[in-house]
């Protein structure tokens, strides 16, 4: 039902660099909408890790970063360390009917 | 601190019903839409129901629509959700979350632990 899509894994060793691309359409991301980005640590809640596209909440390391461009948008993750290991959703608006969308998700490995 | 802690969750049988509850703390509630976002098993994120501080407007995204209801109560700083004709796809964790402003269409800045709602006979 997702409308958001996002590769199902990502790795990469501790210290490199992982991005997780988010694909969306033209009554969402394309439409101007902002993008959010969560992190969900196993058996855990999720956790707002960037808002309005390139955002973070107080806490949150600046080695995630996010953009957005056209229909699509990015989280890229440097540093990569072990505690980052969780799944990631981006979220963004539609305008058809389902107002918050969600991305598939992305669960990201540290080798 | 924010805090969100849902209940009501459990075992309920096909076409049954069930009521969920979020306690909210820490921030003042009638300022604040609210939703509740649902994890099945392995699966991702999904958004059913969101309403706006007030009370006055509500949202559902057709897959629960005549099925679910969402309302709250500012003077109980309290969240609902109530479901009825329970499907076995309605099986997930069911996660109440705070907006960022009184109404809907942005992101969601707090979220509770969840309460897990299987049905099955």
């Amino acid at each position: 039902q997702s409308v958001l899509t996002q590769p199902p894994s990502v790795s990469g060793a501790p210290g490199q660099r992982v991005t997780i691309f988010c694909t969306g359409g033209r009554s969402n991301i394309g439409a101007g909408y902002d993008v959010h980005w969560y992190q969900q640590l196993p058996g855990a809640a999720p956790k707002l890790l960037v808002y309005g596209n390139n955002n973070r909440p107080s806490g949150v390391p600046d080695r995630f970063s996010g953009s957005k461009s056209g229909t699509s948008a990015s989280l890229a993750i440097t540093d990569l360390q072990a505690e980052d290991e969780a799944d990631y959703y981006c979220q963004s608006y539609d305008s058809l009917g389902v107002l918050y969308v969600f991305g598939t998700g992305t669960k990201v490995t540290v080798l | 601190e924010v805090q969100l802690v849902e209940s009501g969750g459990g075992l309920e049988q096909p076409g049954g019903s069930l009521r969920l509850s979020c306690a909210a703390s820490g921030f003042t509630f009638n300022n604040y839409a609210m939703h509740w976002v649902r994890q099945a098993p392995g699966k991702g994120l999904e958004w059913v129901s969101g309403i706006t501080g007030s009370g006055a407007s509500t949202y559902q995204p057709d897959s629960v629509k005549g099925r679910f209801t969402i309302s709250r109560d500012n003077s109980k700083n309290t969240l609902y959700l109530q479901m009825n004709s329970l499907r076995a796809g309605d099986t997930a964790v069911y996660f109440c979350a705070k907006d960022v402003t009184p109404t809907v269409g942005n992101w969601l800045d707090a979220w509770g632990q969840g309460t897990l709602v299987t049905v099955s006979s």
